[in-house]
This record gives C-alpha cells, structure tokens and sequence, in this order.
C-alpha cells in the first residue's frame, strides 16, 4: 500500500498518560497535515508542515500537543497528560507542493484515542 | 477564519434518483473546494474537487458547481447506487496560504435499493 499509513489505529489510555502517534505521508509528498475529528464531525485542521519546517499551528493545538517531522518524511504527534476531551480520529494527510500549487490532500486511516 | 456550512445532514434517496449536497463558505478568498466520501471507520476519500477559476465539474455520476459570488458550492451524484451510501464532507482553503482545509459538518447519505 504505497498511501497514508498511520500507527497506531487505536489507542487506549488513561487521562494523564503521555500519547504519540506516527503518520508516514506518500512517499514524494512533501506537506504534510494534522487534523482531529470527533464523532459525526467533520475533521479540524491542528497543524502542517512543508518538509521538515512546521507552518502553521491551529488555535486547537493547545501547548499539551506537539508534532514533529524531524527529517520530512514521518511525522509524530504527541499529547501530554491526555484529557477525556481529546479522545477522538487524529487524521493525517499529506499533498505534494509543487511551486505555487499544493491541492489534493489524501488522508491516512487514522488512529482513534480513546481516553479512559 | 473560514467558516463553511453544509446542508442537509441526513439525505435519504432511492435507488437511481439524484442527490445534491450544498454548502456555503464565508471567506472570499477561498480557491479550492474538495469533496470527500467517508464510510463507517475508514479514512476520507477525495472524490472531486474544483478550483476557483472554473464553474463546474464532471467526474462520471459526479458533479461540482461553485457559485463565487454567492460563496457556495454544491455536489451532485446521479443514479445513485447503495454503495454511494457514505457520509459526504465538502471543504474550502485557501490554496497559496497553506492549503489548511475547513470541513463542513457531513451529510449522512443513504441510497434505499
């Protein structure tokens, strides 16, 4: 499967554990996203990264959250002392940039969190 | 910040009739309108998009039509079929500033053979 892959796809913690969550974008895709969809929701846009530089956090992504895309492949998301409130699909998709251009998005599987 | 509206949020039809999703967008400065199909656990698939700069697109039994001036935007599948059965999600961006997707809330389709 050369699409969006995303691990894990389900996650189980207590509130206040530490979470991290990996996405590996189309391989030539060089931006890549973060969004958060809760049931019966469309998904919000957290974050984004062009390569390996992050340019754009949402207002969402409280300082409990962090992503990173170290070397512009994978990217982590990680949520700090988990809340029952951020249990919810965290999505990722990724499109190639090319110029001025940057369209069609294509979103992995998700991983599901649930917070107990 | 962008705030896009999607009607309805349930929409059962038969067999073979027609269905129409609309939405409506607030920022004019929006340029590019997705669609996306998701069925029961699984990831959004784009199905059809369209670009500020065209009025219409066609991709078989599929349809968008994007009114600028009014700021919104609608889907159209013909003949639908059972497995059209999916909850349907439009979305504007603004292409040349990051591209971030704003979603409309779903609508529920259901296609009653």
């Amino acid at each position: 499967d050369t699409g969006v892959s995303q691990d894990p796809r389900h996650k189980i913690t207590k509130r206040g554990q530490n979470v991290t969550f990996r996405c590996d974008p189309i391989s030539e895709h060089n931006r890549l996203y973060w969004y958060r969809q809760t049931l019966g929701q469309g998904p919000e846009f957290l974050t984004y990264f062009q390569n390996e530089a992050q340019l754009e956090k949402s207002r969402l992504l409280s300082d409990r959250f962090s992503a990173e895309r170290p070397k512009g492949s994978f990217s982590t998301l990680e949520i700090q002392r988990t809340e029952q409130g951020d249990s919810a699909m965290y999505l990722c998709a990724s499109s190639l940039f090319s110029g001025p251009s940057s369209y069609e998005q294509y979103f992995g599987p998700g991983t599901r969190l649930t917070v107990t | 910040g962008e705030n896009v509206e999607q009607h309805p949020s349930t929409l059962s039809v038969q067999e073979g009739d027609s269905a129409v999703i609309k939405c409506t967008y607030s920022d004019s400065a929006s340029n590019y309108f997705p669609w996306y199909k998701q069925e029961l656990g699984k990831r959004p698939q784009l199905i059809i998009d369209i670009r500020s700069n065209v009025g219409e697109k066609k991709d078989q039994r599929i349809a968008v039509t994007l009114n600028k001036t009014a700021k919104h935007f609608s889907l159209h599948i013909t003949e639908t079929q059972p497995e059209d059965s999916a909850v349907y999600f439009c979305a504007a961006s603004i292409n040349n500033a990051g591209n971030m997707l704003t979603f409309g809330g779903g609508t529920r389709l259901m296609v009653k053979p």
